[in-house]
């Protein structure tokens, strides 16, 4: 089964702070992302990235910025975490290409508070 | 731009019942649909996937389908219990081909015992 973590389930943080999420999946997937979900918006996609030193922005890449350094860890940057960017963060996962592997596994998220 | 629209209203049925959620889209022919299952403070997970020549797919009490006419999937949830209870998504393929799906926003299915 793949397996899809997060670095943390909950995050409290100070307005202006640097906030760095990570996400490791261990099944060789090409492919990662970074979703922000939030009551009635629905899933959103931050960044993504298609392979290692990738990376394409998504629909809402402002106030974010990412980084993979090697195939299997991904990570999410808040430069300087504003209240707004309160969120669950979701890291996901999916094989690269491929008529029948584009479903996407997800870690378990993280719960972002910034004050 | 493609969308999709799932009923933003909670579906409360009662254990044992089938539950049928609904998945409409326009502006696109998507190739696949998936459904996915979240759970209060969780991530998504995977469930199904059917695709466009498919009109059915079943998965033990899991049924969906996939009507390209009327641009809507069903999803049912037969002998339902309360563990079924959380919202599920539907997925379709990015569109122009590409692997990131476009996500619709869920219908939270309530199943009272």
């Amino acid at each position: 089964d793949v397996k899809v973590t997060q670095s943390s389930r909950y995050l409290v943080k100070r307005t202006g702070e640097k906030v760095f999420l990570e996400c490791v999946q261990d099944m060789d997937h090409e492919n990662m992302f970074w979703y922000r979900q939030d009551p009635g918006l629905g899933l959103r996609l931050i960044y993504f990235s298609y392979d290692v030193k990738m990376k394409e922005k998504g629909d809402i890449p402002e106030g974010y910025s990412v980084s993979r350094e090697k195939k299997e860890r991904f990570s999410l940057i808040l430069e300087s975490a504003s209240t707004n960017q309160t969120s669950m963060y979701l890291c996901a996962s999916s094989l690269r290409g491929g008529w029948k592997e584009e479903t996407q596994y997800f870690g378990p998220g993280t719960r972002l508070l910034v004050l | 731009s493609q969308k999709i629209e799932q009923n933003s209203e909670a579906l409360n049925i009662q254990e044992g019942k089938t539950a049928t959620l609904t998945c409409n889209y326009t502006n696109y022919s998507p190739a696949y649909l998936q459904w996915y299952r979240q759970d209060p403070g969780r991530g998504p997970v995977f469930l199904l996937l059917i695709r466009e020549n498919e009109k059915e797919k079943r998965k033990e009490r899991l049924k969906v389908t996939f009507d390209t006419t009327l641009k809507q999937s069903l999803f049912h949830i037969t002998a339902s219990q309360p563990a079924d209870s959380a919202t599920y998504l539907c997925a379709l393929d990015g569109a122009g081909g590409s692997y990131i799906p476009t996500f619709g926003r869920g219908t939270s299915l309530i199943v009272h015992p």
